[in-house]
């Protein structure tokens, strides 16, 4: 079984300043996929940065980079210069192999989000 | 590309109705997704497609059904509705594995209230 912990429920952080947004996760999969999707208050998910068990280098997506720490089960999204577009709910998902007929599906698992709100 | 849509976008039910929420994708995607997002939790994943023809269970699958009988779409049944699945709805799609990344692609929503 997978599990992804968000154990922050709100993130406060100032305009232009940087914040991390942490996730832990745990699963027996060989190989997993992290992910981290923005949910504004419109409602929609909104991908934005994806991490692979087996990359070499932590990812990044123009102001977003994740901070892949393997060996302690972490991917926590980092959100260099904030905007006030930024405040939202943020989620960490998991993506690993599960098999259904012979064919890999990449079911996802979500953390419980953490809202940020970014002030002026 | 209108990408994933789904009708409708807000629904209130009685409980013991019953109705339909239709996925549709344009990207000719095999997997679809049904989740469901409750209030301080992520979502869950209710059912599965890797296919026309296929389904299968999720996290959370009771008091649902789902068919894929074209490719590009994928119905959530609630036959009898309950308060309890008053919830916001979510389809995704995504391509089959080809590597190790590819992110699911949602659509905007459902927000179905039962009373």
């Amino acid at each position: 079984a997978q599990k992804i912990t968000q154990t922050q429920p709100g993130m406060f952080v100032q305009e232009k300043e940087a914040v991390t947004l942490d996730c832990t996760y745990d699963t027996s999969d060989p190989s997993y996929g992290l992910f981290w999707y923005k949910q504004p208050s419109s409602g929609e998910m909104i991908f934005l940065i994806y991490q692979g068990s087996y990359d070499q280098q932590n990812a990044t997506e123009g102001r977003y980079s994740l901070n892949f720490q393997k060996a302690r089960k972490s991917a926590n999204l980092v959100i260099s210069a904030s905007q006030l577009g930024d405040s939202a709910m943020y989620f960490c998902a998991m993506r690993g192999i599960s098999m259904l007929g012979g064919t890999s599906y990449g079911k996802l698992t979500f953390g419980q989000g953490t809202i940020l709100t970014v002030h002026p | 590309n209108a990408g994933v849509t789904q009708t409708p976008k807000f629904r209130v039910l009685k409980t013991g109705q019953s109705m339909t929420l239709l996925c549709a994708q344009d990207m000719n995607h095999e997997y679809m997704y049904w989740y469901r997002q409750d209030p301080g939790m992520g979502l869950r994943l209710i059912h599965y497609s890797v296919g026309e023809g296929t389904t299968a269970k999720g996290e959370v699958p009771d008091g649902y059904n789902v068919s894929r009988l074209k490719k590009q779409n994928f119905l959530l049944g609630l036959e009898s509705a309950a308060p309890s699945q008053t919830s916001v709805y979510f389809c995704a799609s995504r391509p089959r594995d080809r590597g190790s990344y590819n992110e699911q692609f949602f659509g905007p929503g459902t927000r179905l209230t039962v009373l």
